[in-house]
Parts: structure tokens; sequence; C-alpha cells
């Protein structure tokens, strides 16, 4: 079965600075897609990042990216210029690519962004 | 476009009690998913609905659950009877076309059994 660790329960940045969320996951599937999603307090879940794992370029959208390493099974995700806004669970999941179209998700990461 | 809504957005129930919870999807979107996260744990997948079928249950944790998708559009979740380790937040999602594209999630509905 497929499972996805976010080992930082909480982690926190300096409003302006870049950040790091550390995501990895066990497959044996070759083909597969993971997504950033972030919950921001008492708010919907919207999704932040999407990558295919058969594109070798890491996927970006504005000051979020992720760094995507195949063979480590790793999807870190970067954001830049932290901005208040920011501030929220973030959650990294995975879709198999077949069968099932559940999301196995990971515990998530509580983010706060210092003023 | 309006999107995922949940009703009602937190509930309280004694143990033994039925509770249903509801999920309206975002218009023409035939997927519809329910997961749950229980309080410190992951949020893990319930159940999937294409249309009105039910296309995969694998999740639901047993027989005290039982989801619903009426005409295809908006879906019931119920718990009969709820016990205490049902407590959680309960989310729902849609999505259109194949697995790989986005789920749109609701705000969740919080259930608390007392």
């Amino acid at each position: 079965a497929q499972t996805v660790t976010q080992s930082q329960p909480e982690m926190s940045v300096q409003e302006a600075e870049t950040v790091t969320l550390s995501c990895t996951y066990d497959t044996s599937e070759s083909d597969y897609y993971l997504f950033w999603y972030k919950q921001p307090p008492s708010r919907q879940m919207i999704l932040v990042i999407r990558q295919e794992a058969y594109k070798q370029q890491n996927a970006t959208e504005n000051r979020f990216s992720v760094n995507f390493q195949k063979a480590a099974k790793s999807f870190s995700l970067k954001i830049s210029d932290s901005q208040l806004g920011d501030a929220a669970m973030y959650f990294c999941a995975y879709y198999s690519g077949a069968g099932s179209y559940q999301l196995t998700f990971g515990k998530g990461t509580k983010l706060s962004v210092i003023p | 476009e309006a999107g995922v809504t949940q009703f009602p957005s937190h509930s309280v129930i004694e143990k033994g009690q039925t509770v249903t919870l509801r999920c309206d999807p975002i218009s023409g979107h035939d997927n519809l998913y329910w997961y749950r996260r229980v309080m410190g744990k992951e949020i893990k997948f319930l159940l999937h609905f294409v249309k009105e079928s039910k296309q995969d249950e694998s999740g639901m944790p047993n027989n005290r659950f039982l989801a619903e998708r009426t005409g295809g559009t908006y879906s019931t979740l119920k718990v009969q009877p709820a016990e205490l380790e049902d407590s959680g937040v309960y989310f729902c999602a849609s999505s259109q076309g194949w697995g790989g594209n986005e789920q749109f999630f609701g705000p969740g509905t919080r259930l608390t059994v007392l």
C-alpha cells in the first residue's frame, strides 16, 4: 500500500523568507501524481501545486515550487517570499494514476509565518 | 462558481445516535469523494462516487456507515449508530474527469461523538 510521510508536524518561517516542507512517499508504481494542498485556518483545503511523476521538470506556481526526486521518492514544497497568508496546514498527497481515484495523504505540516 | 459545500459544519451527538452529513459538489462534477480526518492522523479516503454509482468504497470503516448520492447530485453520509471513534472531520470533494485532476474540497463537517 502506498504511504505518504510528512516528518515535520510544525514549522515556522519569517515573513519574506523561504521555507521548505518535506514529503516522502512509498510506492511500487512508476507513473503517479503528487499534490500539495493547503488548508488555511477555518477554511477549505485548496490545491497548491501538482506534479506528474513522468515529468522530470519540477512544477512551479508563482512563489511555490517543488523539488521532485523520483528515485528518492521525495516531494518537497518550497515557499519563497513567505507571506502571512501562507500560514496554514499543508498536506502532501499521492494518486497512483490507476484504478481507484483516491488520494493518499500525509499527516500534514502546520506552517506559521512570523511577521 | 460555487464551491463544494457541506452541512452541517459541526455536529455533536451522543454515542448510539444517528447523524447524516450532506455534501453538495461543484455543479457538473461527476466524481464525488468522502474523506475523514481523525485528530492528529492522516486524512483517509472513505469512498468515491461516479455520478450515482459507488466506484470505490474500500475505505468505509464498517457497515455503520452508509453513503448515497441521489441522482448523481448531492451526497449524504449516514453514521448509524455512532461510536466514539467516529469523531473527526469529514471532508467531501468533487472533481471532473479522471483521477489525476484536481479534487476540490469542501470545508468539512466536524463530528463529535460523546
